[in-house]
């Protein structure tokens, strides 16, 4: 149990498809991150929210969409991706500024036909 | 530039013996560094961390060294038990005003060999 959960762990989608992964923190953190795990690919940082304040989007494409209702609940929108986007989507929380390290759920594996 | 690691290379020990796992990072503005464990199907694993004004930090069985001067990181895992099979990230970190912003490392897979 790290105390961040990831829901679905697995997600299978066509192309067309919207969808949405959920992330829950239980910490009581209040930095939330959305990373991308692919194959042979370092861990990618997408976006970052401090405060449920969107401070960081590292270049993502708009078919992903980020949402931060409250400091513990972190979502990501999914809607006309890509093959290339199958992927671990992981989730990560840390407490907020400072050098704090970040604490990451299981993810979530998204196949996209 | 350089980025943290970028390759998978595979350190395979024999149970019981000391495991080190090397760690080139690239930005020496970073402060804060990292080394996860990921296991399959899991998320990452905090192990360790190491504050840039410290050379050395030992937790339990493992012990993370910071040299600056190379911009090198390493991990050291004493009498590698099966369990500790999985992959090692480093991780740097820059704080800046959006918070803690991490670059990973490539990744080190350690295989022990019961």
């Amino acid at each position: 149990e790290t105390g961040v959960t990831q829901t679905p762990r697995h997600l299978v989608m066509g192309m067309t498809n919207k969808k949405s992964l959920k992330c829950e923190q239980h910490l009581g953190h209040n930095a939330m991150y959305w990373y991308k795990q692919s194959a042979k690919k370092p861990l990618e940082l997408m976006f970052v929210y401090n405060f449920k304040e969107q401070t960081e989007n590292n270049s993502v494409p708009s078919r992903f969409s980020p949402e931060c209702p409250n400091s513990s609940h972190l979502f990501l929108h999914l809607h006309t991706l890509q093959p290339e986007d199958s992927a671990l989507y992981l989730c990560a929380s840390s407490q907020g500024q400072g050098n704090q390290p970040q604490h990451f759920g299981d993810g979530t594996r998204l196949s996209i036909l | 530039g350089e980025s943290v690691g970028l390759h998978l290379p595979t350190l395979s020990v024999q149970e019981g013996d000391n495991s080190i796992i090397n760690c080139a990072y690239s930005n020496s503005a970073s402060d804060y560094f990292i080394w996860y464990k990921q296991e399959s199907g899991k998320g990452p694993q905090f192990i360790i961390d190491i504050r840039s004004n410290m050379d050395k930090r030992q937790g339990q069985r493992v012990t993370v060294l910071l040299n600056k001067t190379v911009k090198h990181l390493s991990l050291q895992i004493a009498a590698t038990q099966p369990g500790d099979s999985a992959v090692y990230f480093c991780a740097e970190n820059l704080l800046n005003n959006a918070g803690n912003m991490l670059t990973f490392g490539g990744g080190t897979r350690l295989m022990v060999k019961p």
